[in-house]
């Protein structure tokens, strides 16, 4: 496979549920990223990981928890959820060169999540 | 904070046609900025970044221009083509952290 993968590409699940999304990434980066995207909202940052380290949470509930456990694999660890949770899940990884203004950042096809 | 502004929100035009499409951001203190294409639920595919010491980037058709000054940037679509229609997202980095994005632009170009 090449670029950025995830999975599974379509996920329901009641508010009760504990659930895992994956992403892959075959680029070499350095950097990888969760994003939200809601109907009628713009893409909204969720998690940055540099190095394996989380460098940024934007605000992000409790009930997403990220994890990142090397620089190729990132997972986002959903509970007790909400129906206005559902959303694109799309994850991202750039180079991440410190101080280097080409960090082109590369997308994955996204998990469609319906909460019920 | 960062806010990112795109104009037209929809654009639908006859096929062969140059069009242009427009994104602001309120903060110039940018790393870089990207324009990327969405189809219908499908992930994102980077188109362009232009890199704030830059003030355009081309590829093929797609010709993008970036004034950090005055906090603009704009796509041009050169001969437009029916597989052009999509959402176009304008983003921008502020260095070690994610991008901001605008809510894109969606473009139809009719056959």
């Amino acid at each position: 496979e090449t670029g950025v993968t995830q999975t599974p590409r379509h996920l329901v699940m009641g508010m009760t549920n504990k659930k895992s999304l994956k992403c892959e990434q075959h680029l070499g980066h350095n950097a990888m990223y969760w994003y939200k995207q809601s109907a009628k909202k713009p893409l909204e940052l969720m998690f940055v990981y540099n190095f394996k380290e989380q460098t940024e949470n934007n605000s992000v509930p409790s009930r997403f928890s990220p994890e990142c456990p090397n620089s190729s694999h990132l997972f986002l660890h959903l509970h007790t959820l909400q129906p206005e949770d559902s959303a694109l899940y799309l994850c991202a990884s750039s180079p991440f060169l410190a101080g280097d203004s080409y960090n082109e950042q590369f997308f994955g096809p996204g998990t469609r999540l319906t909460v019920l | 904070k960062q806010e990112v502004t795109q104009i037209p929100a929809a654009l639908s035009v006859p096929e062969g046609e140059n069009l242009v499409l427009n994104c602001s951001f309120t903060d110039s203190a940018i790393y870089n900025l990207q324009w990327f294409r969405q189809d219908p639920g499908k992930g994102l595919t980077s188109l362009l970044l232009i890199q704030s010491s830059q003030r355009e980037q081309t590829s093929g058709r797609l010709n993008a221009s970036l004034d950090k000054s005055s906090g603009r940037s704009t796509l041009y679509i050169a001969a437009s083509q029916p597989g052009d229609s999509a959402t176009y997202l304008c983003a921008v980095s502020g260095g070690a952290d994610g991008l901001t994005f605008g809510k894109g632009t969606h473009l139809i170009i009719q056959p």
